[in-house]
């Protein structure tokens, strides 16, 4: 079974400031990891996602994420935070083997918070 | 393009009442999921619908949710009668490509926010 840890559910960072927002999955097949953002009372927006071609993928607004086979990890970075960042982060799983179901797990969640 | 749409927005009831949700995907989309979000945790998986087929409910309440995509399309999530942990954002995505071959982009709707009292 698949599952996605998000380490924190809080992150503060000062405008200007890396951000590093943490995803660990665990998956018994090769996975399909996504970066979805969801602002106050909006449904979920995708990010960026993984799906075994380049290990590092760019997303929208400055967002990108590594995968890192090794490490279990697709952790989701941005060199410079801004404050329409402020938002709600989730890491997610997929696995498609053969004609399996394909719904995405999600983790928790990490609030990121953006400091003037 | 339109998006996932989902009414009601918001909807406030008793516990033991029911409720039922509406969600018309994007169209064109063979898939279409719905989600529970409970406050502070991440969207679980409900129900999956590839075209008018289920492909998974496994994690459905099925003694008091049932969901169904007449004609492929639009769908209803209902809740009869609903408890107090029910509370919760019920989400509606859609996505294009199909079963087996899902990269896994969903397009969500806004939500439906239940609050059961």
């Amino acid at each position: 079974a698949q599952s996605v840890t998000q380490l924190g559910s809080h992150v503060s960072v000062s405008e200007g400031a890396l951000v590093l927002l943490r995803c660990n999955y665990s998956s018994s097949v090769p996975p399909y990891l996504f970066w979805y953002v969801q602002y106050p009372n909006q449904g979920l927006q995708l990010l960026l996602k993984y799906t075994s071609a380049a290990t590092l993928v760019k997303g929208i607004n400055g967002f990108e994420a590594e995968f890192k086979k090794s490490e279990t990890s697709f952790h989701l970075t941005k060199p410079s935070a801004h404050m329409s960042d402020a938002a709600e982060y989730f890491c997610a799983v997929s696995e498609v083997i053969g004609g399996g179901a394909d719904g995405l797990t999600f983790g928790k969640g990490t609030h990121l918070i953006i400091q003037p | 393009e339109a998006g996932v749409a989902q009414s009601p927005r918001y909807k406030i009831i008793e516990k033991r009442q029911s409720v039922a949700f509406w969600c018309n995907p994007i169209s064109g989309h063979a898939t279409l999921y719905w989600y529970q979000q409970i406050l502070g945790q991440g969207p679980k998986l409900l129900i999956q619908f590839q075209n008018n087929g289920v492909v998974d409910d496994s994690q459905l309440p099925k003694d008091r949710f049932s969901a169904e995509r007449l004609k492929g399309v639009d769908s209803t999530l209902k809740i009869q009668p609903a408890k107090l942990e029910d509370s919760a954002v019920y989400l509606c995505a859609s996505s294009l490509l199909g079963w087996g071959i899902n990269t896994g982009e969903l397009f969500f709707g806004e939500g439906s926010r239940l609050t059961v009292l």
